[in-house]
């Protein structure tokens, strides 16, 4: 099956730093990304779409400069979360979508736990 | 705009116990419907899925049918397992693909 993995599982950072986040479709070309935020207890929170060669495309109240979407190719989708406070602390997880007629189904990375200190 | 709504447990259940999860949505025109488990420590896997009125999906014992009428996908399996333990999503998939979730139900079967 189609697997997507994402780098690091958890990285906890100083406040102010930045963190990268990266999102990977191992073994598939995903033409579409996207990236989610998980609170605890509640569901998953759409931030952003991201389209392999152009820009993201941020939901409502997403910060598109602190939450910085790079879908450098087919493959791979990095988030960098800049300026880290520790109101960013939660779980983010992504997921693609892939081209080959299975358009409705996405892929779910693992996931990473981010800690601001 | 679209949304999901699904009883939010968490649910208690003794082993081979019938589960059923409700789950309805509000959505413009006929969405895909998903319903995705969560197990304990694991990232999200897709159960089921069903992309038209009057679909049943199914998988490792679990059916959901979309029901048009009542705007539904709710999730049923005859007789829980202890592995069955985990949170379960229900979804439905927007215009651009992305998915809308529900808040998730959390499920512990009990030997």
């Amino acid at each position: 099956g189609a697997v997507v993995s994402q780098h690091p599982s958890r990285v906890i950072c100083k406040s102010g730093t930045s963190v990268k986040i990266e999102c990977r479709s191992l073994d598939f070309q995903a033409t579409t990304m996207f990236w989610y935020r998980q609170f605890p207890k509640k569901s998953l929170m759409l931030m952003a779409t991201s389209n392999e060669g152009s820009k993201a495309t941020y939901e409502q109240g997403v910060e598109k400069d602190k939450f910085l979407i790079n879908h450098a190719s087919l493959t791979l989708s990095t988030l960098t979360v800049t300026s880290a406070h520790p109101e960013d602390s939660s779980f983010y997880i992504c997921s693609a979508r892939g081209g080959r007629g299975t358009t409705d189904t996405q892929y779910f990375g693992p996931g990473t736990r981010l800690t601001v200190l | 705009g679209n949304s999901v709504t699904q009883m939010e447990g968490p649910v208690t259940l003794s082993e081979e116990a019938f589960l059923t999860i409700n789950c309805t949505y509000t959505a413009t025109g006929y969405p895909s419907l998903f319903w995705y488990v969560q197990y304990p420590g694991e990232g999200l896997q897709l159960l089921l899925k069903a992309t038209k009125a009057d679909d049943k999906g199914s998988n490792k014992g679990f059916e959901a049918t979309y029901r048009k009428e009542t705007t539904s996908f709710h999730l049923e399996k005859g007789s829980v397992q202890v592995s069955d333990s985990a949170v379960y999503f229900c979804a439905l998939m927007n215009s651009g693909y992305a998915l809308n979730f529900g808040k998730g139900t959390s499920l512990l079967v009990t030997p």
